[in-house]
């Protein structure tokens, strides 16, 4: 069964650093493209970032660009966002995803149940 | 940008449809999902029409100019839930989401 679970969510001040991780099991996670989608309290969803099984090529939304870093460990079964210059506007819960298939752009088929990221003073 | 209705509202047993905007998306392979009040996003129909596997066949998808829908016929409270689009658009490397549509059950 394939499971993605989430961690490293909390309270950070404006300005400040956060790490999630996400731990994935049950497929062969260096096979497949993983990505990191967010959700703003009442709000719609919000891809953030992406990389790829393999290589590692990596993409990010404009709103995250310079401040966020996407990586994998394929040893560990890991994803991880660090998340730097964090501002209000990050408050959100935090989902990974999982690609269908291991190429082209297939849809997201496995998320996890969150991590809630609350940007506040 | 991808631009759906904010909401949908269909009495049970009805049609809803669901709608995708966006410039020239019959050329890209649209997704949909389904999120329900606290739950995680949960994959739909995906490459425009395909139905994944626990997915019933009321529900299905197609893509043509722009606009893609999707459909949900018989609708059941069940049912009821926020649906999103996606695109990968090539142009600037970027997955977009759709603002969402709430889908109500009267």
């Amino acid at each position: 069964e394939v499971q993605l679970v989430e961690s490293g969510g909390g309270l950070v001040q404006p300005g400040g650093s956060l790490r999630l991780s996400c731990a994935a099991s049950g497929f062969t996670f260096n096979s497949y493209a993983m990505n990191w989608v967010r959700q703003a309290p009442g709000k719609g969803l919000e891809w953030v970032s992406s990389i790829s099984g393999g290589r590692g090529s990596t993409y990010y939304a404009d709103s995250v660009k310079g401040r966020f870093t996407i990586s994998r460990d394929n040893f560990k079964n890991t994803l991880s966002l660090q998340m730097n210059s964090l501002r209000a506007e990050d408050t959100a819960v935090y989902y990974c995803a999982k690609d269908r298939y291991s190429s082209g752009w297939p849809p997201f088929d496995c998320w996890g149940q969150g991590t809630l990221v609350t940007v506040s003073s | 940008v991808l631009t759906q209705p904010p909401s949908v509202s269909v009495a049970p047993g009805q049609t809803a449809r669901i709608t995708c905007g966006g410039n020239n998306i019959g050329s890209k392979s649209v997704h949909w999902y389904q999120q329900k009040p606290g739950q995680a996003p949960a994959m739909g129909i995906y490459y425009d029409s395909d139905r994944p596997s626990g997915i019933p066949e009321r529900f299905s998808g197609s893509n043509s100019g722009n606009t893609a829908t999707l459909t949900i016929s018989r609708v059941e409270a069940g049912d009821e839930a926020d649906y999103y689009c996606q695109v990968w658009d090539s142009s600037s490397d970027h997955w977009v989401f759709g603002g969402g549509t709430k889908l109500t059950v009267l």
